[in-house]
């Protein structure tokens, strides 16, 4: 079955506490990206990559790091996490063509004290 | 910059009513790709439709229906005779193209609660 796997789906951590949400999709899809979701806000870009070793900073990329060693996974660490990073995060793939469908994780919902 | 707009936060209709949900756009590209995304209350995203900026053709689902106007700038979505099934956060993204012809990523607008009440 096509799809994008997030772990952990729940997180509670403490501040700076290092942490990493992994991100895996089986649909060789080259693009792969990160959001937020937060009310009254909708969904925010983190970080995105276009292929293996490519990665940019989206809209909101401050507090999170990522890294593409691999196509199908994209894993986003948090080095220290704050609780206005408290949010529920979408991992997301497509193929690399621009308007091309995102397929969108299940969702890691991170609550940080 | 690119910037979706939904007006609307939150909507609450009764069972069988028509609703419509308002989506407005802006952005520089020539190219680019609006979408629409329904969320649940079970937190998935879940895919509606595609359209891109030189298709301008309205589309029809079902009871569901969109209404593309570039000279509006707006991407509207109306559900006809909803249900309480359709009862969701939609949201509405755009994506542009970038240098390369490659991915952009998807700028959300912030979503609007739609409450279908039996």
């Amino acid at each position: 079955e096509a799809q994008v796997t997030q772990n952990p789906r729940y997180l509670i951590t403490v501040t700076g506490k290092k942490l990493t949400v992994t991100c895996s999709q089986n649909m060789n899809h080259e693009y792969m990206s990160w959001y937020r979701q937060d009310p009254g806000l909708g969904l925010r870009q983190i970080y995105y990559s276009m292929n293996v070793e490519v990665t940019d900073k989206g809209d909101v990329p401050e507090g999170y790091k990522v890294s593409r060693k691999e196509k199908r996974n994209f894993p986003l660490i948090l080095e220290s996490p704050s609780p206005n990073q408290t949010s529920l995060y979408f991992c997301a793939s497509s193929f690399g063509l621009a308007g091309a469908e995102q397929f969108f994780g299940p969702g890691t919902r991170l609550t940080v004290l | 910059a690119q910037k979706v707009t939904q007006a609307q936060t939150e909507i609450s209709v009764v069972e069988k009513e028509d609703v419509t949900l308002d989506c407005v756009y802006e952005t520089r590209d020539t190219t680019y790709y609006l979408f629409w995304y329904k969320q649940p209350p079970s937190g998935e995203l879940v895919f509606l439709i595609r359209r891109n900026s030189f298709d301008e053709q309205n589309e029809i689902s079902g009871r569901y229906s969109w209404n593309f106007q570039k000279s509006t700038s707006s991407f509207n979505f109306t559900i006809t005779a909803s249900q309480v099934v359709d009862s969701a956060v939609y949201f509405c993204a755009l994506s542009g193209q970038d240098s390369g012809g490659g991915a952009d990523g998807l700028t959300f607008g912030k979503g609007t609660h739609l409450i279908i009440q039996p």
